[in-house]
């Protein structure tokens, strides 16, 4: 069965970091295009970042520069590390599988992990 | 590329056969999924590359398509089907229409 498992959420002053991550089993995130989606209370959905399974990355502009996606190979994990943190990226922050290796078909997701970035 | 939503929310019954509309900003060829998600659930893929069924939903869910104009259409709405339906375009970074919510009239 796959489960997509996200924690690391929590209340973080402006200004602060965070990391997020999202434990699978299942099937191998390294073999497998992952992705974060965010969704802020209330809003819809945005996609925030990728990487792929040769390790190329990209980010929305949103977060260019001060989120980096990851994955930890040994715990078959996938990482958001989140720094300089703004009252906008409070959201709900859910990892999901690509399908597609590429058409940003998203089959599987999490339940989601709820980052406030607050004073 | 922009995706908008029509409508941005509906309110039908039981039974009806509803249809939500997604506009693109301009014309590609790469894949348009369709999701729904439930009040404090994840989204569920349900339509993908525009028309084909994801394992496992119903087929009273169905997608249609092509270059900037895309519809999905629900038939004989179920209890379960109330909730935000989301379009989302896969034109070199992935992006989402704004949602649609629909409600039990």
């Amino acid at each position: 069965e796959v489960q997509l498992v996200e924690s690391g959420g929590g209340l973080i002053q402006p200004g602060g970091s965070l990391g997020l991550s999202c434990a699978v089993s299942g099937f191998t995130v390294s073999f497998n295009y992952m992705a974060w989606v965010r969704q802020a209370p209330g809003k819809g959905l945005e996609w925030v970042s990728v990487i792929y399974t040769d390790g190329t990355s990209y980010y929305a502009d949103s977060v260019k520069g001060r989120f980096t996606i990851s994955r930890d190979n040994s715990k078959n994990t996938l990482v958001l590390q989140m720094n300089s943190l703004r009252a906008e990226d409070t959201a709900v922050y859910y990892c999901a599988r690509d399908v597609s290796a590429g058409d940003y078909i998203f089959d599987h997701w999490g339940q989601g992990t709820l980052v406030t970035v607050s004073s | 590329i922009q995706m908008t939503q029509s409508p941005s929310s509906l309110s039908a019954s039981v039974g009806d056969r509803v249809t939500i509309t997604c506009r693109a900003s301009q014309p590609f060829t790469t894949s348009l999924n369709w999701y729904q998600q439930k009040p404090g659930k994840a989204p569920k893929l349900l339509i993908y590359a525009a028309s084909s069924l994801q394992s496992g939903v119903p087929s009273r869910f169905s997608g249609s398509g092509s270059g900037t104009d895309f519809t999905l259409t629900i038939n004989s709405l179920q209890p379960e089907d109330f909730a935000t339906y989301y379009c989302q375009q896969s034109y070199i970074t992935p992006g989402f229409g704004q949602g649609t919510r629909l409600e039990m009239k």
